[in-house]
């Protein structure tokens, strides 16, 4: 069990720029969650998925964001025209959901810097 | 009504005394409870989950549900000065899939273990 896997760990861009983020979730696990922090706050869900299926977006994620998990394995996650606003850690985290339950583990983020 | 409220800190305590975290959530369909600790600069870390009413231990952590008050709290004994984190408390609900999915964080607590 290698854990969750991000990458880059930090990008920093300039406004306007389109910036892409991987995520490679614990190898058997079937969900992938996307998250970001900003600072003194807790994560804010952004997206999941079952395998490839999206299941849920958040209400708060601009057009400008989009996931995917095209074989239901690696998830990437996609800003485009990024914002100063956009400067924060995008966390990725994974389970496996069985029953009820949904224990969620988390890589080490990406530090995303909108110069 | 913040959906999960935890108070910022900083709690400060001495080496080897128990730090109590406290957190109170305001879904009362919110089912399965989560702990984690997260260092400055890094991702949450999960400590422990809860799902039922009462107490559950682990090492020096315990964690305690009371569904009717919609209060989870975390006892750390023999705090170390590497126990110096933000903890996180997290819940998540049923969903109308009748599993459970997406983390719904506080803002965290800082703590201080002292020397």
């Amino acid at each position: 069990d290698t854990g969750v896997s991000q990458d880059p760990r930090h990008k920093i861009t300039k406004r306007g720029q389109n910036v892409t983020f991987r995520c490679d979730p614990i190898s058997e696990h079937n969900r992938l969650y996307w998250y970001r922090q900003t600072l003194g706050q807790g994560p804010e869900f952004l997206t999941y998925f079952q395998n490839e299926a999206q299941l849920e977006k958040s209400r708060l994620l601009s057009d400008r964001f989009s996931a995917e998990r095209p074989k239901g394995s690696f998830s990437t996650l996609e800003i485009q025209r990024t914002e100063q606003g956009d400067s924060a850690m995008y966390l990725c985290a994974s389970s496996l959901q069985r029953g009820g339950t949904d224990t969620q583990y988390f890589g080490p983020g990406t530090r995303l810097t909108v110069l | 009504q913040k959906e999960v409220e935890q108070n910022s800190g900083p709690l400060s305590v001495p080496e080897g005394a128990i730090a109590s975290l406290n957190c109170t959530y305001s879904d009362r369909v919110s089912q399965s409870f989560f702990w984690y600790r997260q260092y400055s600069g890094k991702s949450p870390e999960l400590i422990m989950s809860i799902y039922s009413n009462g107490d559950k231990e682990d090492g020096r952590f315990t964690a305690q549900l009371n569904k009717a008050s919609q209060y989870v709290s975390l006892l750390i004994r023999d705090s170390q000065p590497s126990d110096s984190a933000t903890y996180l408390c997290a819940v998540n609900r049923w969903e109308d899939t009748g599993t459970a999915s997406k983390l719904t964080f506080g803002t965290g607590t800082r703590l201080q273990v002292t020397l």
